[in-house]
């Protein structure tokens, strides 16, 4: 079993539609818990990290852990095309990091 | 401009053959790190460095060496390179205190035959 499973997608969406991406942990001793986003051909960026439950919001971006369920989400609001790319959660442990295989997401104009 | 460089980009090389993949920060950042990318299992760890002379093994170290014998440069070196690690590889830095990787390079898409 992985550490971190993540749905590959792909997933497309009409512009303007909510985006809810999401991902789950086996390991309860993940510390930090990221979103990137990776566009093609590029590294990842990092989109937002939270250590607590509850949510993180960034402009059109929320970030919500559920430590109880070991699950994590990225919603994104007002999606627009520039927002098409992969987005990998991640976690860590110490000074580790352990990644999702991303979500391919499409935002259709 | 803030910025992790990786060279080179694309590499095609043989098995057996060592090879050296550079990467270099800009931003005096004290944390590092080696990622592969492979489909299906995304980005696994390889190695990270806390700081000059501080390196430690990630999720998969095996058949990789690194140093950090300057805070700006990390090198990722395969003395024996094998088909098995033809792969995608990301160089990382990190100023904040928790080490989230922050800044990544392009990449280096290595092809060992």
């Amino acid at each position: 079993q992985k550490e971190v499973e993540q749905d590959p997608g792909p997933l497309s969406v009409p512009e303007g539609a909510i985006v809810s991406l999401n991902c789950t942990y086996s390991n309860s001793a993940f510390q930090y818990f990221m979103w990137y986003r990776q566009y093609s051909r590029k590294g990842p960026e990092l989109l937002m990290y939270t250590y607590s439950s509850g949510n993180k919001e960034d402009g059109r971006f929320t970030a919500q852990v559920d430590k109880s369920s070991k699950y994590i989400s990225l919603f994104i609001r007002d999606s627009q095309p520039s927002d098409s790319a992969t987005y990998l959660c991640a976690m860590s442990l110490g000074n580790q990091f352990y990644f999702g295989t991303g979500t391919s997401l499409t935002v259709i104009p | 401009e803030a910025q992790v460089t990786q060279n080179p980009r694309y590499l095609i090389t043989v098995t057996g053959k060592k090879l050296t993949v550079t990467c270099s920060q800009n931003m005096n950042h004290e944390y590092m790190s080696w990622y592969r990318q492979d489909p299906g299992l995304g980005l696994r760890q390889i190695y990270y460095s806390m700081n000059v002379e501080v390196t430690d093994k990630g999720d998969v170290p095996e058949g990789y060496k690194v140093s950090r014998k300057e805070k700006r440069n990390f090198p990722l070196i395969l003395e024996s390179p094998s088909p098995n690690q033809t792969s995608l590889y990301f160089c990382a830095s990190s100023s904040d205190r928790y080490n989230q990787p922050q800044h990544f390079g392009d990449g280096t898409r290595l092809s060992i035959l």
